[in-house]
């Protein structure tokens, strides 16, 4: 299994541009998860999913889109890039019944100039 | 929603002795707790969890303790090697589980 993959790992965007980070598992986890990782500010939920179909916001949802239509795919989209979307992004999957561990991808580092 | 407060954000060991990592929790219905190892530039990991039924779990060197009627828990590193040397972040579940609250993180530094 190769677990949870993102694309790209590294990107620069500039001002009002757009672009859509791809998540894929194949674990057939049914919750998956986007984060954003800013310097001393940890791990913050900006959408997440728990199944095809369904999508819910989480902390920090505004300037970024999100839609399920597989299991296996989660893709984070960035309308009108702004500088404060300039972070390391990334997806995590986890079985949904239970508490369980979350599997994180390698990551994005997303840079907006 | 919950806040989760993560301390200390740096801490230095010397090689052998204990690290401890200390977080809170605001939300008495968070009922999951797992902690996570970040090496520079990787992903996390999960390297213990507990949950809100069980006071302590161990796991080799590492310890993770709950105090549900203070709202806060531990991770708990013996015998420290260079390789912990990483970012830690705690988190908790909400109730439903479907949203982790995680802490600014940690960063340890083993020192030889």
């Amino acid at each position: 299994n190769a677990g949870v993959t993102q694309t790209p790992k590294f990107q620069v965007l500039k001002t009002g541009q757009s672009m859509t980070l791809q998540c894929a598992q194949d674990m057939n986890h049914e919750y998956m998860s986007w984060y954003r990782q800013d310097p001393g500010m940890g791990l913050r939920l900006i959408h997440y999913s728990v199944g095809a179909g369904i999508t819910d916001q989480g902390e920090v949802p505004n300037g970024y889109n999100v839609s399920r239509s597989t299991t296996e795919d989660f893709p984070l989209r960035l309308l009108l890039a702004a500088p404060s979307q300039t972070s390391v992004y990334f997806c995590a999957s986890r079985k949904r019944t239970g508490n369980t561990e979350a599997f994180f991808g390698q990551g994005t580092r997303l840079t907006v100039v | 929603g919950e806040n989760v407060e993560q301390h200390p954000s740096t801490l230095s060991v010397q090689e052998g002795d204990s690290a401890v990592i200390k977080c809170t929790y605001s939300d008495s219905a968070s009922n999951y707790f797992p902690w996570y190892k970040q090496e520079l530039g990787k992903r996390p990991q999960l390297i213990i969890d507990i949950r809100s039924n069980v006071g302590e779990k161990k796991d080799q060197r590492i310890a993770v303790t709950l105090n549900k009627t203070a709202k806060h828990f531990s991770l708990h590193i013996t015998e420290t090697q260079p390789e912990d040397s990483a970012v830690y972040f705690c988190a908790a579940s909400s109730p439903t589980g479907n949203q982790f609250y995680f802490g600014t993180g940690t960063s340890l530094t083993v020192i030889p």
